[in-house]
């Protein structure tokens, strides 16, 4: 099976624009969770969705969005870019839930924000 | 104060040596999750436990549910065990905890 794909894998984007990322899961798998990672704060976690339905959001701003498809893609979006929302960004896909499954994650996109 | 802690911070040793990394945390878990990430960033699930033990190959995770910590053994490392080892705790509700990871460098 091929594994968890993101793209972009690089991006760089200036203040106050917005950028959208995209993530495939594993297929079969319908769970997907956004992380955001960054050498201050090390990996947080941005929200998880199942069956397109959002089930929980970690402590970060409105301006981090996200949806999931019904064939379980998802997408991430960063409204009103500022410089502190460079990071690496991963997804993770599991067949279930967070709690009860192993998380199999994507090789991130690198956001710089200028 | 962070929901998981780990130790060391950073960790340097000889091939062939065990090695212990160890994580707790302060909140009910439903699980514990240990990962590990290379250079360039790739994390690659090693375990996912809730009690008990479990091992794989060299690797083995422990985790003590009264006293909310789990321990990550490697046994006769190696220097391709170079890389930071991240513990974290999926709480009753839905969200997901990290530690702040431990540095393993592995000397041949």
């Amino acid at each position: 099976k091929a594994g968890v794909t993101q793209t972009p894998r690089y991006l760089i984007k200036t203040r106050g624009q917005q950028v959208t990322l995209s993530c495939s899961p594993i297929s079969g798998h319908r769970s997907v969770s956004w992380y955001q990672q960054t050498p201050g704060q090390g990996l947080q976690f941005l929200f998880e969705y199942f069956s397109e339905t959002q089930r929980n959001k970690g402590n970060f701003p409105g301006r981090f969005s996200g949806r999931q498809f019904s064939n379980s893609r998802s997408e991430m979006n960063v409204s009103t870019l500022e410089l502190g929302d460079s990071a690496l960004y991963l997804c993770a896909s599991s067949l279930g839930v967070i709690k009860e499954e192993t998380q199999y994650f994507g090789p991130g996109t690198r956001l710089l924000v200028l | 104060k962070n929901e998981v802690e780990q130790s060391p911070q950073n960790l340097t040793a000889q091939e062939g040596e065990f090695i212990t990394i160890n994580c707790s945390y302060s909140v009910g878990i439903s699980a514990l999750h240990w990962l590990q990430q290379h250079p360039g960033g790739g994390i690659v699930s090693l375990f996912m436990l809730s009690s008990g033990k479990k091992k794989h190959g060299r690797l083995i995770a422990t985790i003590n549910i009264q006293e909310k910590h789990s321990s990550l053994h490697i046994t006769a490392s190696h220097p391709r065990d170079s890389a930071v080892y991240i513990c974290a705790a999926t709480p009753t509700g839905n969200q997901f905890y990290f530690g702040t990871g431990t540095s393993l460098t592995v000397i041949p």
